[in-house]
């Protein structure tokens, strides 16, 4: 069973940084493409970032690009994101997705929880 | 970039069928896939329909996909309503990035 945990999330002051973490099992983790998604409070679905297997290619959304990272570990079956310079309007549920291999650039075929993170002071 | 556009909320009784649109502003709708997800009050998203008209296993045949080139939009059509499927639904295609409609909200009323 494909299963996807995000952690990391939590209170963070404006201009600070936050790293989340997806743990991934159930499927050969080294052989998809993986994604970020957020969805701010009441709002609708937002892509943020996707990454290739090996990590050689990388894709941002241009609201996260400079501050934002994505980033894997295919010996800890692990997806990162690690979020600098935080702005009020980055509060969101952040969502690790797996990419389907026959659409690897934007079919979302499996989703985790959620993480929540909050920019306030 | 292109959008997708999709009605705000469509209500409908149980038992019936429901049609949601999913218009691309620019571009074939045709040109890359068009994915569905359902999400329930309270929890993450879900795949219901892939690929256009792909249905991933576990998903009941009542949820069906298609696209019409002529009105350059995407469909999802769910027939034999149930109160368990009232949820907010999100279209999702892409060309050189992710692109989300802004949802639609089923009531199942």
């Amino acid at each position: 069973e494909v299963q996807l945990v995000e952690s990391g999330g939590g209170l963070v002051q404006p201009g600070g940084s936050l790293r989340l973490s997806c743990a991934a099992s159930g499927f050969t983790f080294s052989s998809y493409w993986m994604s970020w998604v957020r969805q701010a409070p009441g709002k609708g679905l937002e892509w943020v970032a996707n990454i290739k297997q090996d990590g050689s290619e990388k894709y941002y959304v241009d609201s996260v690009k400079g501050r934002f990272t994505i980033s894997r570990d295919n010996a800890k079956n692990s997806l990162y994101l690690q979020m600098n310079s935080l702005r009020a309007e980055d509060t969101a549920v952040y969502y690790c997705a797996r990419l389907s291999p026959r659409c690897p650039v934007g079919c979302f075929d499996y989703w985790g929880q959620g993480t929540l993170v909050t920019v306030s002071s | 970039n292109f959008m997708l556009t999709q009605p705000h909320s469509v209500s409908e009784s149980p038992g019936k069928t429901v049609t949601i649109s999913c218009t691309r502003s620019s571009g074939s709708i045709a040109s890359n896939y068009v994915q569905w997800y359902q999400q329930r009050p309270g929890s993450a998203p879900t795949t219901v329909i892939y690929e256009d008209n792909q249905r991933p296993s576990g998903v009941p045949d009542r949820f069906s996909g298609s696209i019409d080139s002529s009105s350059n939009s995407a469909s999802l059509t769910i027939s034999g309503l149930k109160t368990e499927d009232e949820a907010d639904y999100y279209c999702q295609s892409y060309d050189s990035t992710v692109v989300f409609g802004g949802g639609t909200k089923l009531t199942v009323l």
